[in-house]
C-alpha cells in the first residue's frame, strides 16, 4: 500500500489476555517507531527500529511489552497479560532513514481497549 | 526529564480569525517539532525548528521558536475548517531524532 498500515483498527480484549498490534511499514523505509498516546500521559515514545540495528526499547514501559520485526518490514507490538492503563492507542511510523520529519509516515494506529 | 506544556488546551474560532498556540518546555530545546493529527487518523508533521529566534511557515502556519530555545509557537492566519485538529508539539531531549517528547496537545476547532 502506499502508507503505513496498522491493524487492528480496534481491539477490545479482557484484562489479563495477550494482545498483538502489526504494524506494515511503507516499503523501503527502514526505520520504524512506535508510539503510543493515552488520555494521561499523552504521546509516549515505545521502540525504534533502525535495519538491522539494535532496536532501542527503553520506551517500554513493563517487560509485559515485546516488539519485533521481521525481516526488516513488518513489525508486531505484543502486550502480554493486558492490563487496563494499557488501553491507548498505538501508533506506528516509519520513514526512508532515522528522521521523524516529512519523511516520516503515521499510521492510524489502533485503539485498544481493555476491559 | 523534559516536560512540555501546550496552552491552551482547546480553541475554539470562527473561521477566518488568526490564533496563536504556544509551547513551553522546562529545559532548553534542541529541535522542536509540530504535528497536526485529525481524529482517527496518524500525526502530520508540520515543521521542526532548531536555532534559537528561527520561524518557519507553511501555508498559513508559521511556527517559531525564541532566543531561549524555551518556548515555540504557531501561528494560524486566517484560519479555515481544515485547520482543525490535534496540535502537539514534540521535543527531542537527546538529539536522538526518534524518541520524542510531546506535549498534551490543543485542540483546535474552527467554525464556519
Amino acid at each position: 500500500g502506499a502508507g503505513v498500515s496498522q491493524s487492528p483498527s480496534n481491539k477490545v480484549t479482557e484484562k489479563g489476555k495477550d494482545v498483538e498490534l502489526r504494524c506494515d511499514p511503507i516499503s523501503g523505509h527502514t526505520a520504524l517507531y512506535w508510539y503510543r498516546q493515552s488520555l494521561g500521559q499523552g504521546l509516549e515514545f515505545l521502540i525504534y527500529f533502525q535495519g538491522n540495528s539494535a532496536p532501542d526499547k527503553s520506551g517500554l514501559p513493563s517487560d509485559r511489552f515485546s516488539a519485533e520485526r521481521t525481516g526488516g518490514s513488518v513489525s508486531t507490538l505484543t502486550i502480554q497479560r493486558t492490563q487496563q492503563e494499557d488501553s491507548a492507542v498505538y501508533l506506528c511510523a516509519s520513514s526512508p532513514r532515522l528522521a521523524l520529519n516529512t519523511e516520516a509516515f503515521f499510521g492510524q494506529g489502533t485503539r485498544l481497549t481493555v476491559v | 526529564s523534559q516536560e512540555l506544556e501546550q496552552s491552551p488546551q482547546s480553541l475554539i474560532v470562527q473561521e477566518g480569525k488568526n490564533l496563536t498556540i504556544n509551547c513551553t518546555s522546562s529545559k532548553t530545546l534542541y529541535g522542536l517539532y509540530w504535528y497536526k493529527q485529525k481524529y482517527g487518523e496518524g500525526l502530520i508533521f508540520l515543521m521542526m525548528l532548531q536555532k534559537g529566534g528561527e520561524e518557519k511557515s507553511h501555508e498559513k502556519i508559521t511556527a517559531k521558536l525564541d532566543e531561549k530555545k524555551q518556548q515555540s509557537s504557531l501561528h494560524i492566519t486566517a484560519s479555515q475548517p481544515s485547520h482543525a485538529g490535534i496540535y502537539l508539539c514534540g521535543a527531542d531531549p537527546t538529539g536522538s531524532n526518534y524518541k520524542l517528547t510531546f506535549g498534551k496537545g490543543t485542540l483546535l476547532t474552527v467554525n464556519p
